[in-house]
């Protein structure tokens, strides 16, 4: 399987900050990619996600940024709150769905007052 | 509805002990998967399933077997456990992996720990 290469690893935001975390990809043929939540002792859920015909997904304080050529998403965060501190994971598939998502190794945010 | 639910939440085996980890998803999705997620590996597809009757291997499919009887089950067995299989498994469901924009649900995880 492809990789999805996620950074950083960690990231603490003061309260009200920008949180920005990044992905990158190698199989141009992956052409859907959502981003999951996951707190402490629960499972994964999608937040977000993205098709690679629009550069650009806002849902509330949360968009995603989408640079085709490049390869690479991103996962931006507005206003950080402390109820935001989680571990997200970008993750990719291609079109028809031929294979599951595969994601990348995660990024735990830390949201400090 | 119940969602994505599993059973059991936490689990301790001795190293060769056999166990059969749970998987039942009530929105009558076609495709079913079961995870790993270890520190600083993030999520790892074991095996998973396009349907009732079907299994297909994923990334680290080693030392594990899987059943889907029935639609709304997806069993995860470790005939015999070793300490590399301490971690926490995550089941997931979802409608079709054809409709790419599905989202995946998933249940909320079984602690693990082989001795």
């Amino acid at each position: 399987q492809q990789q999805v290469k996620q950074s950083p690893q960690s990231l603490i935001v003061q309260k009200g900050g920008i949180s920005i975390i990044n992905c990158a990809y190698e199989n141009t043929a992956f052409d859907y990619f959502p981003w999951y939540q996951q707190f402490p002792g629960k499972g994964p859920a999608l937040l977000i996600a993205i098709r690679p015909d629009v550069s650009e997904k806002k849902e509330g304080r949360f968009t995603i940024s989408f640079n085709k050529s490049a390869k690479q998403f991103s996962l931006h965060i507005m206003d950080s709150q402390p109820g935001d501190s989680a571990t997200y994971f970008c993750a990719a598939t291609d079109s028809p769905g031929n294979t599951p998502l595969v994601f990348g190794k995660g990024t735990r945010l830390s949201v400090i007052a | 509805n119940a969602g994505v639910t599993q059973t059991p939440k936490f689990r301790v085996l001795k190293t060769g002990q056999s166990m059969t980890l749970l998987c039942a998803q009530d929105m009558n999705h076609e495709y079913m998967y079961w995870y790993r997620q270890d520190p600083g590996m993030g999520l790892r597809l074991i095996h998973y399933s396009v349907g009732e009757g079907t299994t297909a291997k994923g990334e680290v499919p080693d030392g594990y077997n899987v059943s889907r009887l029935k639609k709304q089950n997806f069993l995860l067995g470790l005939e015999s456990a070793a300490p590399s299989q301490t971690s926490v498994y995550f089941c997931a469901s979802s409608y079709s992996l054809a409709d790419v924009t599905d989202t995946q649900y998933f249940g909320p995880g079984t602690r693990l720990t082989v001795l």
